[in-house]
């Protein structure tokens, strides 16, 4: 069964900080790959997704992410973060043929002034 | 469009009373699901469906029945609620062969007493 493991349960940064999520999946074999966020006490929102084609994908309010199908990876990354990106991410996958997403844990992100 | 919604958004509940969460979404998707989330445990799938009258268990679905008459809603209903079952409580649909990009409603926060 595919599995999903984001490596930090929490990330405490400090404003303009560079910041990465990492995530790992368990099979290489034909997933689709998204990134989700939770702002407090709302429901999720996508914030990206590697379907095919370029490894690297952009998503909304400057964040992207890598494919790195050698090392089942899918790190998100943000170059300057802000105190309104303080969030809960989850890293999910689909594997092809199938619609049932597989979330990760989820990764706190909290942004300090 | 109101996109997915979810009633009523908080729940209390004794134990082995039984209750219905409902779910509806106005965008036509055949795909819908119904998740739980705990701290530390990311979004564990209850139940799904593709399409109206078919219905299947996801990774965690005792205690839980669900059914779909019609494309819009999705309702889960607990039989005889329990401590364990305590949980924020998320709908989500896409369409079929979306690939895992699904639409989350708000959530219902339920306590079992």
């Amino acid at each position: 069964a595919q599995s999903v493991t984001q490596l930090d349960s929490q990330v405490p940064v400090f404003e303009e900080a560079p910041v990465e999520l990492r995530c790992n999946y368990s099979s290489s074999v034909s997933v689709y790959l998204f990134w989700y966020v939770q702002y407090p006490n709302q429901g999720l929102q996508l914030l990206l997704k590697y379907l095919s084609g370029s490894t690297l994908v952009k998503g909304i309010n400057g964040f992207e992410a890598e494919f790195n199908k050698s090392q089942t990876s899918f790190h998100l990354r943000k170059p300057s973060v802000h105190i309104s990106d303080t969030a809960e991410y989850f890293c999910a996958v689909v594997q092809g043929g199938s619609e049932k997403l597989v979330f990760g844990k989820g990764t706190k992100l909290t942004v300090n002034p | 469009n109101a996109g997915v919604t979810q009633t009523p958004k908080f729940q209390v509940l004794k134990t082995g009373q039984s209750m219905t969460l409902q779910c509806a979404q106005d965008m036509n998707h055949e795909y819908m699901s119904w998740y739980r989330q705990d701290p530390g445990m990311g979004l564990r799938l209850i139940h799904y469906s593709v399409g109206a009258g078919i219905t299947d268990q996801g990774e965690v679905p005792n205690g839980y029945n669900v059914s779909r008459s019609t494309t819009e809603d999705f309702p889960l209903r607990l039989l005889s609620a329990a401590p364990s079952q305590t949980s924020v409580y998320f709908c989500a649909s896409s369409y079929l062969q979306g690939r895992g990009e699904q639409f989350f409603g708000p959530g219902t926060r339920l306590t079992v007493l």
